[in-house]
């Protein structure tokens, strides 16, 4: 089966842009998360979706980062205006129902901000 | 909210030797216990996990060895091989209806053919 699909790999923007990642799990996972990982530390959760509702977002700094989940499948996370310590690795993971079930994470997305 | 610490932080060992990594948690209500393997340029990789019912848990060469009244977990590798090189991160979660794991700060694993 395929596995989580995210894009772009990799992307280097100056502070105060605007970027926004896209993810593509797993057939029929209804959960997606999204972590971002700084360097050297473990993921940290920013959002989770429950097909197109938002289960949590307590973690995400709401006024830059967005995420949507419209139609239950893709995903995109925009971040509006970057900064300096926005820079990290964005992972995207799915899981079939949420609720103990194993997580598969895509490739990520490293971010690099000027 | 939840902590886990993570212990040590690199870790080099020599092929065929064991590598031993472990974990706590503050929060006692913690009940399911990954690990994930990260390879470079990828996303982790769930290996192995453990939930708050067993003590200890075996696949191959790798086994998970949980201490609820301590709060503290941890991972064996045993026979390692270069191929398992690789950062290690566990993680915890509380019981629910949602599965939202803190994880440790990880582990760099280095093994030395």
């Amino acid at each position: 089966e395929a596995g989580v699909a995210q894009s772009p790999r990799y992307k280097i923007i100056e502070k105060r842009q605007s970027v926004a990642f896209w993810c593509n799990p797993i057939s029929g996972h209804a959960t997606l998360y999204w972590y971002q990982q700084i360097l050297g530390q473990g993921p940290k959760l920013l959002i989770q979706f429950q097909n197109n509702g938002v289960v949590d977002d307590s973690q995400l700094p709401k006024d830059r980062f967005s995420a949507e989940r419209l139609k239950g499948v893709d995903s995109t996370l925009k971040i509006q205006p970057a900064k300096l310590e926005d820079s990290a690795v964005y992972l995207c993971a799915s899981s079939f129902s949420g609720a103990k079930e194993t997580q598969y994470f895509g490739p990520g997305t490293r971010l690099l901000v000027l | 909210g939840e902590n886990v610490e993570q212990h040590p932080s690199t870790l080099s060992v020599q092929e065929g030797d064991s590598a031993v990594i472990k974990c706590t948690y503050s929060d006692s209500a913690s009940n399911y216990f990954p690990w994930y393997k990260q390879e470079l340029g990828k996303g982790p990789q769930l290996i192995i996990d453990i939930r708050s019912n067993v003590g200890e848990k075996k696949d191959q060469r790798i086994a998970v060895t949980l201490n609820k009244t301590a709060k503290h977990f941890s991972l064996h590798i045993t026979e390692t091989q270069p191929e398992d090189s690789a950062v290690y991160f566990c993680a915890a979660s509380r019981p629910g209806g949602s599965y939202i794991p803190t994880f440790g700060r990880g582990t760099s694993l280095i093994v030395h053919p």
